[in-house]
């Protein structure tokens, strides 16, 4: 079974509005760890955000929110304002602490800004 | 340089050669990681150091040779690819085995 799911092939949005992409995941470790990244066409993977299974707050980081549902095993990426340069593919992954502590990455869900 | 950094950005190689990808890191991490990114699939770990010793090895085709002779630097040797074989090849970090990595901007490898 997967461990994590982005249905989203592809998205558009217009620039400067608000985008969620989604991202559920599948454990049993009760301490785990979520996480986005981005990936344009250089081919670069670049770190986004992080949630950790017990945090009780969604993270943020500058355009960046993470919404946190773990009843729902959901780990969305919210982006506000969205720029032209956020056109990219969008990577969710987890680590599971007690269960090698590697990465599981996602397919992705690639991202397009409209001007 | 600040980063991780991998050479070369593109390789294209015979089914025969035997080449090397390199993968370098100035973050002082401990922990240092290759992936295959194929066309259509989700990015597949395929090597993971920590303080230098191989912690996992995922299966991969032993015409895939991994090796870290230091905690800043980390090799992929390649011999008898095959076709199926091209793909972007990913090197990360993290500070320990299981944070957040930080990854170089891949080689895009071709096998003819």
């Amino acid at each position: 079974a997967q461990k994590i799911t982005q249905t989203q092939p592809g998205m558009f949005v217009q620039e400067k509005e608000a985008v969620t992409l989604d991202c559920t995941y599948d454990t049993s470790d009760q301490s785990y760890g979520l996480f986005w990244y981005k990936q344009p066409s250089s081919g670069e993977m670049i770190f986004l955000i992080y949630q950790g299974s017990y945090d009780e707050q969604n993270a943020t980081e500058g355009r960046y929110s993470l919404n946190f549902q773990k009843a729902r095993k959901s780990a969305n990426l919210v982006i506000s304002a969205s720029q032209l340069g956020d056109s990219a593919m969008y990577f969710c992954a987890m680590r599971e602490v007690n269960y090698g502590q590697n990465f599981v990455f996602g397919p992705g869900t690639r991202l397009s800004v409209l001007p | 340089e600040t980063g991780v950094t991998q050479t070369p950005r593109h390789l294209v190689m015979g089914m025969t050669n035997k080449k090397s990808l390199k993968c370098e890191q100035h973050l002082g991490h401990n922990a240092m990681y290759w992936y295959k990114q194929s066309a259509k699939k989700p990015l597949e770990l395929m090597f993971v150091y920590s303080l230098e010793e191989r912690v996992e090895n995922n299966s991969v085709p032993s015409r895939f040779s991994p090796e870290c002779p230091n905690s800043s630097h980390l090799f992929l040797h390649l011999h008898t690819l095959q076709p199926e074989d091209s793909a972007l090849y990913l090197c990360a970090s993290s500070q320990d085995h299981g944070d957040e990595q930080f990854f170089g901007p891949g080689t895009r490898l071709t096998v003819l």
